[in-house]
């Protein structure tokens, strides 16, 4: 069964160090989003692709958070520098179509970071 | 107000018993409705999703839509101990692009 692919599973880092996590979405998938997700709440959308194009970054902290999709396939997610507060579970989903209101979204595993 | 709300629990079942989770959701245009379940540590998986009103079905789960309230919920009938988990509702977004909102979930507790 395909599935989304993220690594590293597990990231522990300093404060004020650069970080960056990978996401490899299900073959064929145009869509790709971003979440965080701190514990004890629900997934936040970071930021979305349709194909290697950002259609939704407004929750994406753009001073210290980046995200690219160059050839539309996998995508890395940067942070730096890092924060205390960054410390939560980024998780990469992945779906067929962007548009409409009945596409299901496929979560990878998870890269849990700690900011020390 | 939060766009998606779910009561946080912990909702306690004995084994055996029906399961009732819910979620309110304000956007009174979304079409469609998915319930994740997400165990400690794990990423969400898609087990339920309802685009019509009324009740859908498979296998011990509903899950239920009423659009003129905004509530969706889900039943877990005979509930067992691997049921214990935090369930997530999810609400598509009005917009052009696919968009989920999540709720914070329910963490459900079946003890046997």
């Amino acid at each position: 069964e395909a599935e989304v692919a993220q690594s590293p599973r597990y990231k522990i880092t300093e404060k004020s160090q650069a970080v960056a996590f990978w996401c490899d979405p299900i073959s064929g998938h145009a869509t790709l989003y971003w979440y965080r997700q701190i514990l004890g709440q629900g997934p936040e959308l970071l930021v979305q692709f349709q194909d290697e194009s950002v259609v939704d970054d407004s929750q994406l902290p753009k001073d210290r958070f980046s995200a690219e999709r160059l050839k539309g396939v996998d995508s890395t997610l940067k942070i730096q520098p890092a924060e205390l507060g960054d410390s939560a579970m980024y998780l990469c989903a992945s779906s067929s179509i962007g548009r409409g209101s009945d596409e299901k979204l496929f979560f990878g595993s998870g890269t849990q970071l700690s900011v020390l | 107000q939060k766009e998606v709300e779910q009561n946080s629990g912990p909702l306690s079942v004995p084994e055996g018993a029906i399961a009732s989770l819910n979620c309110t959701y304000s956007d009174r245009g979304s079409q469609s409705f998915f319930w994740y379940r997400q165990y400690s540590g794990k990423s969400p998986e898609l087990i339920m999703f309802i685009y019509s009103n009324g009740d859908k079905e498979d296998g011990r789960f509903t899950a239920q839509l009423n659009k003129a309230s905004q509530y969706v919920s889900l039943l877990i009938r005979d509930s067992q101990p691997s049921d214990s988990a935090t369930y997530l509702c999810a609400v598509n977004m009005l917009g052009g692009y696919n968009k989920l909102i999540f709720g914070a979930g329910t963490r459900l507790a079946v003890h046997p």
